[in-house]
């Protein structure tokens, strides 16, 4: 079975261009999470879809940020204009409800110079 | 205080040792705890999940859960040099602004020496 998809895996980019980042969540979960981890701050929840509905989006740094989810297998992150603080690794996970366990994607590389 | 605390370590253990990794919680409201394993460079990876006071096992590993005192533990028996990785803690909130999210700790650096 094929796990949680995401593209990029690396984005090297320069400081004020906009970034996109994908994922497709396992067939038939429902719930779908963005997370992005650092050294400093550890894993954090960035926001949550439940049936292609954002239900939290409290972690989204600032509006620079947003997060679509236009069907049950798509959804993406964008940031515009970046910064090199938003360097980091993102992650997307997915879950059959957003009560049972959540399994990772393999995660996106940002680098913003 | 952090929701979700874990010693960083790092946990050094020799080969075939028990590894013993701890982790307090500060939601008392809070049903499901979860464990993840994270290689350098990869992603977490679900090793274990608990819902309920007491021991599950799954092979060399066991979760372990008191509501009471706020913690999970995680036992690994007979440690294997590739079980050296972060090892996160989670646990999923149970209401208010916190409901179906999932909170990390820093996680407990892990490093098993033959």
């Amino acid at each position: 079975d094929a796990g949680v998809i995401q593209s990029p895996r690396h984005e090297v980019t320069e400081m004020g261009q906009e970034v996109t980042l994908r994922c497709k969540p396992i067939s038939g979960h429902n719930s779908l999470f963005w997370y992005r981890q650092t050294m400093m701050r550890g894993l954090e929840l960035l926001i949550y879809f439940n049936n292609n509905v954002p239900i939290d989006d409290s972690g989204m740094p600032e509006d620079r940020f947003s997060a679509k989810m236009p069907n049950a297998s798509f959804s993406t992150l964008k940031i515009q204009p970046s910064e090199p603080r938003d360097s980091a690794v993102y992650f997307c996970a997915s879950s059959r409800t957003r009560f049972d366990e959540q399994f990772f994607g393999p995660g996106t590389r940002l680098t913003v110079l | 205080q952090k929701e979700v605390e874990q010693n960083s370590g790092p946990l050094s253990v020799p080969e075939g040792a028990i590894a013993s990794l701890n982790c307090t919680y500060s939601d008392r409201g809070s049903q499901s705890f979860f464990w993840y394993r994270q290689y350098s460079g990869k992603s977490p990876e679900l090793i274990m999940s608990i819902y309920s006071n007491g021991d599950k096992e799954d092979g060399r590993f066991t979760a372990q859960l008191n509501k009471a005192s706020q913690y999970v533990s995680l036992l690994i028996r007979d440690s294997q040099p590739s079980d050296s990785a972060t090892y996160l803690c989670a646990v999923k909130g149970a209401g208010g602004t916190s409901y179906g999210k999932l909170t990390f700790g820093q996680g407990t650096i892990l490093t098993v020496h033959p």
